[in-house]
């Protein structure tokens, strides 16, 4: 059965204080890895998509990197805006179409 | 990317009733995909609306209970028929754009059944 287990659930950082969040997979026909982020009433918001072992994406803060089994998500010297809830989905094609499937996501609370 | 809106925002709804969700993208897309986010927990997929034929629904959901339309490429209805509180819940339009992978996603339906 395909499953997305993210870690740790929730986080909390200091301003400036790097730190990485997990997201190991099981799926099989894997087309890529997303990350999210959601804000508290929001809907999630695209931050990378990852399709093979070794490749890596950065935006700001943030950079994405993922190996055969999990992704990870860096944040370096974190600012108290990048609090949020950060959501990996497996990108997969079951049934005969595409399908996201969602990781429970890591709350990510950073302090001043 | 897209620009997704969905109606209503949020709403309060007594037990039994049905309530009709708009999603509505500004640009042609090839998929349209409905999920819940049940309060504290992640995305689910209920179902992925077709153009023009009855939508895919994923395992524990069905048809009577979410009927869906797509009668166009850009807009989609969700129904959530004879609703009880165990349906409050965010619901979540998202869509695939023409030469992309990621799916994006609309502002979510906040659903509050009493």
């Amino acid at each position: 059965e395909d499953q997305v287990t993210q870690s740790p659930e929730a986080l909390r950082l200091q301003e400036g204080e790097s730190s990485s969040l997990n997201c190991s997979y099981t799926v099989s026909g894997l087309r890529g890895l997303f990350w999210y982020r959601q804000d508290p009433g929001k809907g999630p918001e695209f931050l990378f998509t990852l399709y093979s072992a070794g490749e890596e994406k950065e935006k700001e803060r943030l950079k994405a990197t993922l190996t055969k089994k999990e992704s990870f998500l860096h944040i370096t010297a974190p600012k108290p805006e990048d609090s949020a809830t950060y959501l990996c989905a497996v990108h997969t094609f079951s049934g005969g179409y595409n399908k996201l499937i969602f990781g429970a996501g890591t709350r990510l609370a950073v302090h001043p | 990317s897209a620009v997704i809106s969905q109606k209503p925002s949020r709403d309060i709804c007594q037990r039994g009733t049905s309530l009709t969700i708009q999603c509505q993208v500004d640009s042609q897309v090839t998929m349209m995909f409905w999920y819940r986010q049940q309060p504290g927990q992640s995305l689910t997929l209920i179902a992925t609306a077709n153009q023009g034929s009855e939508a895919t629904y994923e395992s524990g959901f069905v048809i009577d209970k979410f009927p869906i339309s797509r009668p166009n490429l850009t807009f989609s209805t969700l129904t959530v028929s004879n609703m009880s509180p165990e349906d409050s819940s965010i619901y979540l339009c998202s869509v695939d754009l023409i030469g992309a992978d990621e799916q994006f996603f609309g502002p979510g339906t906040r659903l509050t059944v009493l």
